[in-house]
């Protein structure tokens, strides 16, 4: 069946630490991808995106992710965490098959220890 | 204000009622979306409309489920006889377009069945 992947339910790292949260998806063709986090009380917001080119692509944050059409990811990083990027964080995939719907993973819960 | 906006933000109800989720989706977005987020899990879509009309319903669980967009912009869900097993968070988001899965939520409304 098509999916999202999330593997890592709940990670815990300490301030400066560095990050690497995967996913994987099983959808053929040209998708488009996203990483949105929720910040504890508020909504869900885009992190940052790739619809094509680089296949390192920038967000907002210092995040970053890294698109492997081989290995069908797109594994968020960040080079040294903070506190305030205690959040769960969702990736999700546009399959680009006509219907517009986004499908997400189950999330990633980070917690950030000062 | 300039984002999503759905109401109620709680709402507690008894098994076999009707409720009604509202939505108000940001101005100018033609695409509207609804999800429904259980405890644990990402985000699972419903419903899709691309102005007036659902060009996406294959996420409603059964026929209990309605949505209707009448003129464009607000959006009502629809949940008829309810059980304890629709309690979730109701997500609605919307987009500038409708080819890109870039989306814009509100806060959700919670919805619990007794």
């Amino acid at each position: 069946a098509q999916s999202v992947s999330q593997h890592n339910h709940h990670v815990i790292l300490s301030e400066a630490a560095s990050l690497e949260l995967g996913c994987n998806y099983s959808y053929g063709g040209t998708v488009n991808l996203f990483w949105y986090v929720q910040y504890p009380g508020q909504h869900l917001q885009l992190l940052l995106k790739y619809f094509s080119g680089d296949p390192l692509v920038k967000g907002i944050k210092g995040f970053e992710a890294e698109f492997i059409k081989s290995k069908f990811s797109f594994n968020l990083r960040k080079p040294s965490v903070q506190w305030s990027d205690t959040a769960e964080y969702f990736c999700a995939v546009n399959p680009q098959t006509g219907a517009n719907n986004l499908f997400f993973g189950t999330g990633t819960r980070l917690t950030v220890i000062p | 204000g300039a984002g999503v906006s759905q109401t109620p933000s709680n709402k507690v109800t008894e098994k076999g009622k009707y409720v009604e989720l509202r939505c108000d989706p940001i101005s100018g977005h033609t695409a509207l979306y609804w999800y429904r987020q259980s405890l644990g899990q990402g985000p699972e879509f419903l419903i899709y409309f691309q102005g007036t009309g659902a060009a996406d319903d294959s996420g409603l669980p059964n026929d209990r489920f309605f949505a209707v967009r009448p003129e464009g912009s607000v959006s009502t869900l629809k949940i008829q006889r309810t059980e304890r097993g629709d309690s979730a968070v109701y997500l609605c988001a919307s987009s500038p377009t409708s080819n890109t899965g870039e989306l814009f939520f509100g806060e959700g409304s919670r919805l619990t069945v007794l």
